[in-house]
């Protein structure tokens, strides 16, 4: 049974910092693996796909990085901004299970000015 | 440029009592899904549909259920309250089936006491 697990559950830094947020899985047979950012009584947004034949995906100031054979992936925020405080959650779908994907339970950022 | 539209926002159920979750969505997307969300906890699929008229069960559908008689609208409906279904209710779309980011609403807070 795929398990998704986020860690730390929450980080606060200074702004300006470069971070870096895991998610690990437990079946590497994935499909795809998504990051996801949730604010606080909203739904969540979608950042950054990352395809099981790739390595990585950009967009802006986040790097998604995936590693399927370790199980890891690594969302990379760089020059972190007040902007940035929200929950990020990683999901992954598996091979076998064409619409379910399998949430972590995110970790919550807090950039400080 | 609505995208996923979810009402109510907030409900308070009594045990027993039944209600129904709306979703609409105006992006033409074929799949629709239900998650739930409870604290502290990633997001657990309840029901899907891969187009008008045709639904499945997700990871947690006890308790629940829905219909698509449209593109557009997929509502959740639950018939008998229980507190254990005190959550937070996200609906989301997406064009395709796995190969597509997920748009969700932003959500429908439900307690039953």
């Amino acid at each position: 049974k795929q398990e998704v697990t986020q860690i730390p559950a929450a980080l606060s830094v200074p702004e300006g910092e470069n971070l870096v947020l895991n998610c690990s899985f437990t079946d590497s047979a994935i499909y795809n693996l998504q990051w996801f950012r949730q604010d606080p009584g909203k739904g969540l947004t979608s950042l950054l796909l990352i395809q099981s034949s790739q390595r990585e995906q950009t967009s802006g100031r986040l790097n998604a990085s995936l590693d399927k054979s370790s199980g890891r992936s690594t969302l990379y925020i760089a020059a972190s901004q007040p902007g940035d405080s929200a929950t990020y959650l990683c999901a992954v779908r598996g091979m076998d299970s064409s619409y379910k994907l399998i949430f972590g339970s995110g970790t919550r950022l807090l950039v400080r000015p | 440029n609505a995208g996923v539209t979810q009402t109510p926002k907030f409900r308070i159920l009594k045990i027993g009592q039944s209600m129904t979750l709306q979703c609409t969505q105006d992006m033409n997307h074929n799949y629709m899904y239900w998650y739930r969300q409870d604290p502290g906890m990633g997001l657990k699929l309840i029901y899907y549909s891969v187009g008008a008229g045709i639904t499945d069960k997700g990871e947690v559908p006890n308790g629940y259920n829905v219909s698509r008689s449209t593109t557009e609208d997929f509502p959740l409906r639950l018939e008998l309250a229980a507190p254990s279904q005190t959550s937070v209710y996200f609906c989301a779309s997406s064009q395709q089936g796995k190969d597509s980011p997920l748009h969700f609403g932003n959500g429908t807070r439900l307690t039953v006491t």
